[in-house]
């Protein structure tokens, strides 16, 4: 199977504008969750989502926000960036809730904001 | 609350040498499962081994082992044999199974150098 897929791999913004990344999970997983990477406060959970509903959410801003669409694909949008966003976003799929069910990541997008 | 401590931010070992990389946990989740990554300096992160709460056993993934000590809710990295490629940081990760299924808690992760 396939792995999970980040679209763009690299973005460069500035402040104020807004931003969409994409994730595509690996095929039949379910649940695609975001985090963020930076050097300063490490991996934070964004959100999940399950079949196309928000199940988890993380302590970011409202202008962090996510969709799922039918074939589990994801998006996370940021809008009025800051300068703090410039982070690592990755996504990751599982497949189900059992305990066994491993969270699998994609390469990442790196996103920087000038 | 759920949280993951590794108390070692960088840890440096010689080439074909064993390391072990610590790792404490705390959840009040009785169902959980713990999850080490490693990410290289490319930023993927690469699932290595994974342990649950009810195994009895400890897991072994070819050169990667874990040390599960539920009563210390310990669950250290053993890295055998260690090779220039294993230079990355690795971090370890849980997941409550009754309370945030889709959500892994991570921790600050270990620096680990291999010397040749």
């Amino acid at each position: 199977k396939a792995g999970v897929t980040q679209t763009p791999r690299y973005l460069i913004k500035t402040r104020g504008q807004q931003v969409t990344l994409s994730c595509s999970p690996i095929s039949g997983h379910r649940s695609v969750s975001w985090y963020q990477q930076t050097p300063g406060q490490g991996l934070q959970f964004l959100f999940e989502y399950f079949s196309e509903t928000q199940r988890n959410k993380g302590n970011f801003p409202g202008r962090f926000s996510g969709r799922q669409f039918s074939n589990s694909r994801s998006e996370m949008n940021v809008s009025t960036l800051e300068l703090g966003d410039s982070a690592l976003y990755l996504c990751a799929s599982l497949e189900g809730d059992r305990a066994a069910d491993t969270q699998y990541f994609g390469p990442g997008t790196r996103l920087t904001v000038l | 609350a759920q949280k993951i401590t590794q108390t070692q931010p960088g840890m440096f070992v010689q080439e074909k040498e064993a390391v072990t990389l610590d790792c404490t946990y705390d959840t009040s989740d009785p169902s959980y499962g713990l999850f080490w990554y490693k990410q290289p300096s490319s930023g993927e992160m690469i699932f290595l081994i994974y342990q649950g709460s009810y195994d009895q056993q400890n897991a072994t993934e070819g050169r990667y082992s874990l040390n599960f000590q539920k009563a210390r809710k310990s669950a250290n990295l053993v890295i055998s044999a260690s090779q220039l490629g294993d230079s990355a940081m690795y971090f370890c990760a849980m997941r409550e199974i009754n309370t945030n299924a889709g959500k892994s808690t991570f921790g600050d992760g270990t620096t680990l150098t291999v010397k040749p």
